[in-house]
């Protein structure tokens, strides 16, 4: 299957700085990447849908102030977790499509905010 | 009402045993479906797509109940290996997205 790469698969920052969070189509030109949040023993909750070179679309609920996505190519988009706080430690993860394909994974990322 | 759900288990069987998995999807208009497996700590995997006639892989059967909205998968001879959650998932109609139920977990005891 294709591959989706993410970066990095885990990082810890202190309470009130920002993390950025990568999330790179390797083989193919993605037209719709998803970002999740997933905390310990729940389900996967979709979070935002990022489509190259247009403004992201948030779930209800989501601050898009907090998380910022910049989609800036076909093969990479970006999540940053602004003013990160101890309540936004989770694990996140993004996927990629085209529109004939399933949603391919990336690996994940483990924040840790202190 | 969530728009996927699923019974969370745990399910413990014993190798071998056969089990099954049923999830409940709330749109009437969700045309695609999917079960993932995550295993601890790690990015879900597509196990297998759901069809309208039903689709077998192997040891693993999935099935789509449109009238009662309902879609299933069966392991039959349950390795060790098979322990892990089990994840249903329908596409939101339109949009591309993948909206997940709270997954089964799944443990496969020797």
């Amino acid at each position: 299957g294709a591959v989706v790469s993410q970066h990095p698969s885990r990082v810890i920052c202190k309470s009130g700085t920002s993390v950025k969070i990568e999330c790179r189509s390797l083989d193919f030109q993605a037209t719709t990447m998803f970002w999740y949040r997933q905390f310990p023993k729940q389900s996967l909750m979709l979070m935002a849908t990022s489509n190259e070179g247009s403004k992201a679309t948030y779930e209800q609920g989501v601050e898009k102030d907090k998380f910022l996505i910049n989609h800036a190519s076909l093969t990479l988009s970006t999540l940053t977790v602004t003013s990160a706080h101890p309540e936004d430690s989770s694990f996140y993860i993004c996927s990629a499509k085209t529109v004939n394909t399933e949603a391919f994974f990336g690996q994940g990322t483990r924040l840790t905010v202190v | 009402r969530k728009e996927v759900e699923q019974d969370p288990g745990p399910f413990n069987v014993p190798e071998g045993a056969t089990v099954a998995f049923n999830c409940t999807y709330s749109n009437s208009a969700s045309q695609s479906f999917f079960w993932y497996r995550q295993d601890c700590r790690k990015e879900p995997k597509l196990l297998m797509s759901v069809y309208s006639s039903g689709n077998e892989d192997g040891r693993f059967t999935a099935q789509l109940n449109r009238a009662s909205q309902y879609i299933s998968l069966l392991i039959r001879d349950s390795k060790l290996s098979d322990s892990a959650t089990y994840l249903c998932v329908a596409e939101r109609p339109g949009t591309y997205k993948y909206i997940f139920g709270t997954g089964t977990r799944l443990k496969v005891l020797a």
